[in-house]
């Protein structure tokens, strides 16, 4: 039931663009995205709803397909801030589950 | 506004020791949650309430662990006994209402157990 993000990690150089991936085996009413930072709490980044309403930050985008239940995330021109382990969330009816996590490095 | 306040920060205790982590959500929030996060792994839910109900526990160990939110604000979890597996960081989280809306995390409280 945890959904299952690609890749596990990947390291860019500033200004890179990097897709990260999330699958589940169930059917979803929502995904969020997260960024977690070495000893600090969850971010919040970004919510996609079915239906296709999409809330979050200007600079991140992200897709939701519901029909395959994986969810996209999209970072552009990639900077040293964006390093962190990013998590997607699914909803499921009352169900919450974080996904596997990746790690992502950015180096100038 | 005020985001969400957890204590202790850190804790450690010896297996079979009992312990308990408080939560204080941002005013007005209905729903929220309890993660535990082992090293490496992404939060895994334990329990979430919507105002002083349980949402979801399907995850929560009940022999050993338990959680209340009494008047739909803050909220305590306990563990009792400890187990060594038990060595993980809980993170409390709270949002607006359930489904649909942002969670928004403290910062944790960091259990070793021993």
């Amino acid at each position: 039931q945890q959904p299952v993000q690609s890749p596990q990690a990947v390291i860019l150089r500033e200004g890179e663009d990097a897709v990260i991936n999330c699958s589940s085996s169930k059917a979803l009413y929502s995904v969020h995205w997260y960024r977690q930072k070495h000893g600090e709490a969850p971010i919040f980044l970004m919510i996609l709803l079915k239906g296709g309403e999409q809330k979050g930050h200007d600079k991140i985008s992200a897709s939701f397909n519901e029909k395959k239940q994986q969810s996209s995330l999209y970072l552009t021109a990639s900077q040293l801030s964006y390093s962190g382990t990013y998590f997607c969330g699914t909803g499921t009816g009352n169900q919450f589950y974080f996904g596997t996590g990746t790690s992502l490095t950015v180096i100038p | 506004e005020a985001g969400v306040a957890q204590s202790p920060r850190y804790k450690i205790i010896e297996k079979r020791q009992s312990v308990a982590f408080w939560c204080n959500p941002i005013s007005g929030h209905a729903t929220l949650y309890w993660y535990q996060q082992i090293l490496g792994q992404g939060p895994k839910l334990l329990i979430q309430f919507q105002n002083n109900g349980v949402v979801d526990d399907s995850q929560l160990p009940k022999d050993r662990f338990s959680a209340e939110r009494l008047k739909g604000v803050d909220s305590t979890l306990k563990i009792q006994p400890a187990k060594l597996e038990d060595s993980a960081v809980y993170l409390c989280a709270s949002s607006r209402n359930s489904g649909a809306y942002e969670q928004y995390f403290g910062p944790g409280t960091r259990l070793t157990v021993t």
